[in-house]
This record gives C-alpha cells, sequence and structure tokens, in this order.
C-alpha cells in the first residue's frame, strides 16, 4: 500500500506570494493532518481534515487554511507569505478524525523556503 | 492542557551501546504515547506506540519503550545501538486534545 505523498517536495516564494500544498493519504484514510516544523518552533499542529470537514485547528493564523476534497486528498494554502513561514510542513493520515487508538502516518513533508 | 518533555536536545552513543532517550508527559486524560524517527529530508516514520494494555511496547528496528504512569514517562530504549540509528527522535502524545503534541526532538548521534 502506497504511503502518504506529498506534493511539491521543495518550494522556494517570496515574501507576500501565496502557495498551495498538496497531500494525497494511505488509500482508505479519511483524515489528513497538517502540521508545521520549524528549527525554533519544532512541530506545531494546523488543522485537521475528515471527510471535507475540519475538525480541529491549531494555533494559527488564518492567513493558513485548508480544504479536503472527496477523494481525502487535501491542500492547504498560505497567502501573504512571511519569512517566518518557511518551514517543513508535513501531512499525516490516518483512518478515523482523532479516534483514540489511531495511528498517524507521515508524508515526506514539503520544504517551503521564503525570501 | 497535554505536553510532553524530552530531556537532552543531543545524545551520543557509541556504536553497539545502550540507547536511552527520555520522555516525560502530561495529559489530564490517559494518554496514548508515540515514538517517531525522522532522518534528514524526510518525515517522521512510526517506531511504536503505546495505547492500553502491556506498558512494556516493542518497536521497529529493535527499539521498545516502556509506560510508567507512576513517573509520568515514556522513555524509548535499545539494547545496542547502530550506526543507522542516527536521526533525530520525537516522542508524542495524544490526550484530550484530538490531535498530536510533539516533544521537542532529541538527536542521536551513533559514534564508531
Amino acid at each position: 500500500k502506497a504511503g502518504v505523498t506529498q506534493t511539491p517536495r521543495y518550494l522556494i516564494k517570496t515574501r507576500g506570494q501565496q502557495v498551495t500544498l498538496s497531500c494525497s493519504p494511505i488509500s482508505g484514510h479519511r483524515s489528513v493532518s497538517w502540521y508545521q516544523q520549524t528549527p525554533g518552533q519544532g512541530l506545531q499542529f494546523l488543522f485537521e481534515y475528515f471527510s471535507e470537514t475540519q475538525r480541529n485547528k491549531g494555533n494559527f493564523p488564518g492567513r493558513f487554511s485548508g480544504r479536503q476534497f472527496s477523494n481525502s486528498r487535501s491542500e492547504m494554502n498560505v497567502s501573504t507569505l512571511e519569512l517566518g513561514d518557511s518551514a517543513l510542513y508535513l501531512c499525516a493520515s490516518s483512518s478515523l478524525p482523532g479516534g483514540d487508538t489511531d495511528t498517524q502516518y507521515f508524508g515526506p513533508g514539503t520544504r517551503l523556503t521564503v525570501l | 492542557a497535554q505536553s510532553v518533555t524530552q530531556l537532552g536536545s543531543h545524545v551520543s552513543v557509541s556504536e553497539g551501546a545502550l540507547v536511552l532517550l527520555r520522555c516525560n508527559y502530561s495529559s489530564s486524560v490517559p494518554p496514548y504515547l508515540f515514538w517517531y524517527v525522522q532522518y534528514p529530508n524526510q518525515g517522521l516514520q512510526l517506531l511504536l506506540k503505546y495505547t492500553t494494555g502491556a506498558t512494556l511496547v516493542k518497536g521497529i528496528n529493535g527499539f521498545e519503550a516502556e509506560f510508567k504512569k507512576s513517573e509520568t514517562s515514556f522513555h524509548l530504549t535499545k539494547p545496542s545501538a547502530h550506526m543507522s540509528d542516527a536521526a533525530e527522535y520525537f516522542c508524542a502524545l495524544k490526550g484530550s486534545a484530538r490531535q498530536l503534541t510533539f516533544g521537542s526532538g532529541t538527536q542521536l548521534t551513533v559514534l564508531p
């Protein structure tokens, strides 16, 4: 079974631009979560989607948004990019929305650099 | 609130020596605990998890961890380090919050 895939793997943008990242979950998984990883803040939760609905959201500004499609694929968008948005963005999929015995499987991440 | 503390941001061991990575947690409800490993330029790979039941959990690549409620700990061990174990290790918790809360990570270096 194929793992979680994320595209693109690397991205370079300039301040003020917007960016869209894509995540395809493991086949059959219906929940997708996004995390931001930076050297200073570590791994921080962005949001979780299940059946095209946002189920949970972390403490990030409204410039960060996401959506999920009927095939469970998910995208996240960052508008008006800032230098501090440079990070590794990780997507994780799981079969249940935050179920107690659920395990999240991570993709390889998208490395975003904002210049 | 829930939190995870990993003691030691960098740990160095000699090849063949015991690996011990420390993780302490805080949770208002019985937690589910995870260890993930991250190699350079890669995502997170699940090593092992504790949900309920047996407190000694065995994972991949010879790693294991023991859940100790009285000490609020979930330390990761491996009897004999291998060069390929060099990576960053993250302890994570799922408690009252729906999402995973991660520790700050421990970079493991294995010396020849």
